[in-house]
């Protein structure tokens, strides 16, 4: 089974820009999470989507959003770029099971794509 | 919410000594409970996860993990290491529908 696919790898874009990022999920999960990773703040969670709605939202601001289509493939879109956008941004798919409202499924994650923003 | 602490952002051991990485948690609910590890370069690949059940986890690559409730820990042992462990790992916790909750990491040297 095909893993959890994200495109591009890397992205060089310069401040003020805006920039979308792909990822495909390991066939038939339904849920996809998104993540960024730094140096200073580690792993944070962005959002997730799960059947075309978002399920849950990090703290970031709204320059950053996403979306997940039918096919459960997802994206996300940061637009007006600052530098500490600079980041491996990850994403995680997963079947989506919870229970007690937490998922216990194993999350699968994508190599990432590092953003650079000059 | 829920939170996860590793403490020691580096641990070195030598190839063959035991490797224990400490992982300490924060839960107003049963936690469930993960360990993943990130080569340079790339995404990062659970380990073991704890949701309910045994306590003991045992994962991949001679991995195995303890959930210890009366000491909210959920520490990462491997009886000898290997130089291929090199590698960033990683505790969480899920927190709410998919989210999970990263500790800082722990980066972890071998020393031939």
């Amino acid at each position: 089974k095909a893993g959890v696919t994200q495109t591009p790898r890397y992205l060089i874009k310069t401040r003020g820009q805006q920039v979308t990022l792909s990822c495909s999920p390991i066939s038939g999960h339904r849920s996809v999470s998104w993540y960024q990773q730094t140096p200073g703040q580690g792993l944070q969670f962005l959002f997730e989507y799960f059947s075309e709605t978002q399920r849950n939202k990090g703290n970031f601001p709204g320059r950053f959003s996403g979306r997940q289509f039918s096919n459960s493939r997802s994206e996300m879109n940061v637009s007006t770029l600052e530098l500490g956008d600079s980041a491996l941004y990850l994403c995680a798919s997963s079947l989506g099971t919870l229970a007690g409202g937490r998922g216990t499924d194993t999350q699968y994650f994508g190599p990432g794509t590092r953003l650079t923003v000059l | 919410a829920q939170s996860v602490t590793q403490l020691g952002s580096h641990v070195s051991v030598s190839e063959g000594a035991l490797v224990l990485l400490r992982c300490n948690y924060s839960s107003s609910v049963p936690p469930y409970l993960f360990w993943y590890v990130q080569y340079p370069n790339q995404g990062l690949q659970l380990l073991l996860k704890y949701t309910t059940g045994a306590t003991l986890v045992k994962g991949i690559n001679g991995f195995e993990a303890e959930f210890k409730k009366s000491e909210t820990s959920f520490h990462l042992t491997k009886p000898s290491a290997h130089m291929s462990d090199a590698a960033e790992y990683f505790c969480a916790v899920s927190d709410s529908w998919e989210k999970l909750t990263f500790g800082t990491g722990t980066r972890l040297t071998i020393i031939p």
